[in-house]
């Protein structure tokens, strides 16, 4: 049990459609980060938000976004869906601030474009 | 890009032997931690090593780093089938992001 839950599990969006995917993060992690992983591939680094603001970006274009609550909760949104956003997103809360922190992953939304 | 290389990219053993995965990375770092991730599902954190520390353990674990060669070995010992997973290195950068790169894996696979 990590404390990190993601809705929905599993969804299907046409191209050209826009998405949100949810997090909700336990008390206490003053930070999220999102990750894209495409199958067979590692994670890679959307965005991260601290209290509430974006704190470093990947190499994502405009179309990601999101947003991080003051109750811990965040958002991913996708814009203008592409065939090649279909992968495994992941929501990672952690405590920012001490060195050495961990990091706790939700088990992901799994998002299929077509 | 990925900061991480784990290698190899996959691996099967039998039940009860060694495994033993590598990570190369390239720029310098405040920490490298492994994490496992089952087939589909989210990451799990298995152990966090500093860049001031050479060798950790944790259980069945024993993770090694060498930052002179920007390297660190991930030893799993006597394993399990339920070892059967993929293996990832993360690094954290020497910035104020603080941001966790990954690499790309090493599939893991335990054979009875």
């Amino acid at each position: 049990e990590t404390g990190v839950t993601q809705s929905p599990t599993h969804l299907i969006k046409t191209r050209g459609q826009q998405v949100t995917l949810r997090c909700s993060s336990q008390s206490g992690h003053n930070t999220v980060s999102w990750y894209q992983q495409a199958l067979g591939q590692g994670p890679q680094f959307i965005f991260q938000y601290y209290r509430e603001e974006e704190n470093g970006r990947g190499n994502f274009p405009p179309r990601f976004s999101g947003l991080q609550f003051p109750n811990y909760s965040s958002e991913l949104n996708v814009n203008a869906l592409e065939l090649d956003d279909s992968a495994l997103y992941l929501c990672a809360g952690s405590l920012q601030g001490v060195s050495g922190y961990t990091i706790y992953f939700g088990e992901g939304s799994w998002l299929t474009v077509v | 890009s990925q900061q991480g290389e784990e290698d190899p990219q996959a691996l099967s053993i039998q039940e009860g032997e060694n495994a033993t995965m590598n990570c190369s990375y390239k720029t310098s770092i405040n920490n490298l931690q492994w994490y496992r991730q089952n087939s589909g599902r989210g990451l799990v954190h298995l152990i966090l090593i500093r860049s001031n520390e050479r060798e950790k353990h944790s259980g069945r674990l024993r993770v090694t780093l060498d930052t002179s060669k920007k390297s660190s070995s991930l030893l799993i010992t006597a394993s399990r089938a339920a070892d059967t997973a993929s293996y990832f290195c993360a690094t954290v950068w020497m910035n104020r992001d603080d941001k966790i790169i990954f690499g790309k894996g090493t599939r893991l696979h335990i054979l009875p």
